[in-house]
């Protein structure tokens, strides 16, 4: 099957301070990447769906201003979390569509702000 | 609007005590229903597609089946490593790029 690789796995940062995680699509090109948040025994919450050279279409309640998306180009999308603070803290997952079949998720990034 | 319901919500099975998740779904035109499993810390792993009804997709103890409503995804004599959460998730024709997710089934399976 296709492979998303995001990138880092876990991190932690500090108040105040911006983070990035990476998503890759290894052997695909993906026109479509998507970021979700997920919460503890809660299932995915959808932020933004990002499409390759287009800027990323946010789903109501999500702060693009503080979750940066850039799609640069068809196999990597970045998120960016500006200034996180420690209710930021949670599990990001990104997914990435071939085309017109099913998508494929990454690993996920664990992300603790102190 | 565009809906999936997945039951139950939590099962707890005996090692090899078969049984089924359900998934129901309400969507403008099925572009394809697709099976998920996902580890405690993992992203999800995707497991099938379905494209219409009558359809069914088997690896290994799971077999995944579809109606015009609703998908199965029966599990046949499980073991403990069959636990994880399982997501069903449906793409509408009304949006190329509109994935709608369930709020999973989380399954423990018991030695």
């Amino acid at each position: 099957g296709a492979v998303v690789s995001q990138h880092p796995s876990w991190v932690i940062c500090k108040s105040g301070t911006s983070v990035k995680i990476e998503c890759r699509s290894l052997d695909f090109q993906a026109t479509t990447m998507f970021w979700y948040r997920q919460f503890p025994k809660q299932s995915l919450m959808l932020m933004a769906t990002s499409n390759e050279g287009s800027k990323a279409t946010y789903e109501q309640g999500v702060e693009k201003d503080k979750f940066l998306i850039n799609h640069a180009s068809l196999t990597l999308s970045t998120l960016t979390v500006t200034s996180a603070h420690p209710e930021d803290s949670s599990f990001y997952i990104c997914s990435a569509l071939p085309g017109d079949t099913e998508a494929f998720f990454g690993q996920g990034t664990r992300l603790t702000v102190v | 609007e565009d809906q999936v319901t997945q039951s139950p919500e939590a099962l707890r099975l005996q090692e090899g005590e078969s049984s089924s998740l359900n998934c129901s779904y309400t969507v403008s035109g099925l572009r394809g229903l697709f099976w998920y499993r996902q580890d405690p810390g993992k992203g999800p792993e995707f497991l099938f597609t379905l494209y219409s009804a009558g359809e069914e997709k088997e690896k290994e103890r799971l077999k995944a089946t579809l109606t015009k409503k609703e998908s199965f995804l029966h599990i046949t004599a499980p073991k403990p490593e069959d636990s994880a959460t399982y997501l069903c998730a449906v793409r509408p024709y009304s949006s190329a790029s509109k994935i709608i997710f369930g709020s999973g089934t989380r399954l423990s399976i018991r030695p």
